[in-house]
């Protein structure tokens, strides 16, 4: 079956640190990764993909993630956490033989002044 | 930038009445989805629609949800008979040419069934 999990419910990080927001997916063939960010009462914005290619892909707002294929994993990082990067953030998987995208279950990020 | 636009925003509906949210999905897309997410927690697939008809539906999407597409511009979401337990946050979402596309979330409308 596929899946994608998203270990921590939240991270905690303070304003000018790095940050990572952890995703493992499961998937049958190539995955198509994705990353959204939600703010409050607001839709899913996209921020990056990786479809194929270099396995550092880089996105909105100075986010980044790395596709790791043995780790099956997509994290996603950027250098120097914002006070507005906080918000909800979601990974997805979907593939070249699926209709739909599978999401993990989010992650709150806080970044304290 | 093109975006997708739903309406309304906000449906406040008695238990029992059927409800239809509206999407307009950006111009030159193909693919269509609905997801839904309850108090802001986890995005839970509803159905997908291509080419006209549905392409997937999860086992949510029971006899009680209809999708319909009835011209070049608008994808509708029926519910009928509506439950307390449909109160939620529905998203439509339309992507690209093919499948390796991201997919443009709408802002939502939060449905409130009382």
């Amino acid at each position: 079956a596929q899946s994608v999990a998203q270990p921590e419910d939240q991270v905690n990080v303070a304003e000018g640190n790095p940050l990572t927001v952890k995703c493992t997916y499961s998937v049958s063939g190539n995955p198509y990764l994705f990353w959204y960010v939600q703010y409050p009462n607001r839709g899913l914005q996209f921020l990056l993909k990786y479809i194929t290619g270099d396995n550092l892909v880089k996105g909105s707002y100075g986010f980044e993630a790395e596709f790791n294929k043995s780790q099956t994993s997509f994290h996603l990082k950027k250098p120097s956490a914002l006070v507005s990067d906080s918000a909800l953030y979601f990974c997805a998987v979907t593939g070249a033989i699926f209709n739909k995208f599978y999401f993990g279950s989010g992650t709150k990020l806080n970044v304290k002044p | 930038e093109p975006e997708v636009t739903q309406t309304p925003s906000h449906q406040v509906t008695q238990m029992g009445q059927e409800v239809i949210l509206r999407c307009v999905p950006i111009s030159n897309h193909l693919y269509f989805y609905w997801y839904r997410q309850i108090l802001g927690q986890k995005v839970e697939f509803l159905v997908s629609f291509y080419n006209n008809e549905i392409s997937e539906k999860s086992e949510i999407f029971d006899d009680q949800f209809s999708v319909e597409r009835p011209d070049g511009s608008n994808f509708t979401l029926k519910i009928r008979s509506t439950k307390l337990e449909d109160s939620a946050m529905y998203f439509c979402a339309s992507s690209g040419q093919t499948l390796n596309t991201e997919a443009f979330f709408g802002q939502g409308t939060r449905l409130t069934v009382v």
